[in-house]
């Protein structure tokens, strides 16, 4: 167990919707981190938040949004959701430039 | 820009033999190395880092890896594989000046018994 908690396991939904996904970062690490996991596009850095502070984007679309709230747990939005959204997606934590803790991801399946 | 290649995406290795899995990255400042192991339904786990310091570095489950400036490339290494050991391997990433991680492609470790 890493310590970092995701929330739901799996998810899912139909196109044009959109969801939260939520993570819990582990005891005393301010860095957050979100990532798509898919068959054709392997792993995908989609945002760092360090401190409830936006610290670097990655490949994340405008349809995407993410923020850490002032507890440090964070919350990823898809909207709009395309049957290509349809990935695991991992929140990730750690202090600061070290090694990070990965949860154990959140399956969405966009029908 | 920051990236990191892992040329194989599998590797086959009968069991007890040695084992690597490659990694070559480019970055234009001092690197921050990261070796992770994702098994089936689960996320990464991390195996070893490199910051600074001697060249190679041991981690978790027996895997060392070698830091090589010259070559910039940080191969993962194991003297004798487990079949426990198949697996998922992902190298990762961080100039020491950005907070961006890029992770590779992943490595699909097989070790055949």
């Amino acid at each position: 167990d890493s310590g970092v908690t995701q929330t739901p396991k799996h998810l899912i939904t139909a196109t044009g919707q959109r969801v939260t996904l939520r993570c819990s970062p582990r005891s005393g690490d301010l860095s957050v981190y979100w990532y798509q996991q898919s068959l054709d596009q392997g792993l995908q850095f989609l945002i760092q938040y360090y401190n409830g502070e936006e610290r670097a984007k990655g490949n994340i679309l405008e349809r995407f949004s993410a923020q850490q709230f002032p507890d440090l747990h964070s919350e990823l939005n898809l909207s709009s959701l395309e049957l290509g959204d349809s990935a695991l997606y991992f929140c990730a934590s750690s202090v600061k430039y070290h090694e990070q803790f990965f949860g154990p991801g959140t399956r969405l399946t966009v029908l | 820009a920051q990236s990191v290649a892992q040329p194989e995406d599998q590797v086959n290795v009968a069991e007890g033999n040695p084992l690597t899995v490659k990694c070559t990255y480019s970055v234009s400042g001092n690197p921050y190395l990261f070796w992770y192991v994702q098994y089936p339904n689960r996320g990464l786990q991390f195996l070893l880092k490199y910051i600074t310091g001697d060249n190679l570095v041991k981690g978790s489950y027996g895997f060392e890896a070698e830091f090589n400036k010259s070559q910039t490339s940080f191969h993962l290494k194991k003297p004798s594989a487990l079949v426990s050991d198949s697996a998922l391997y992902f190298c990762a990433v961080r100039d020491f000046r950005d907070d961006k991680i890029i992770f590779g492609k992943g490595t699909r470790l097989h070790i055949l018994p």
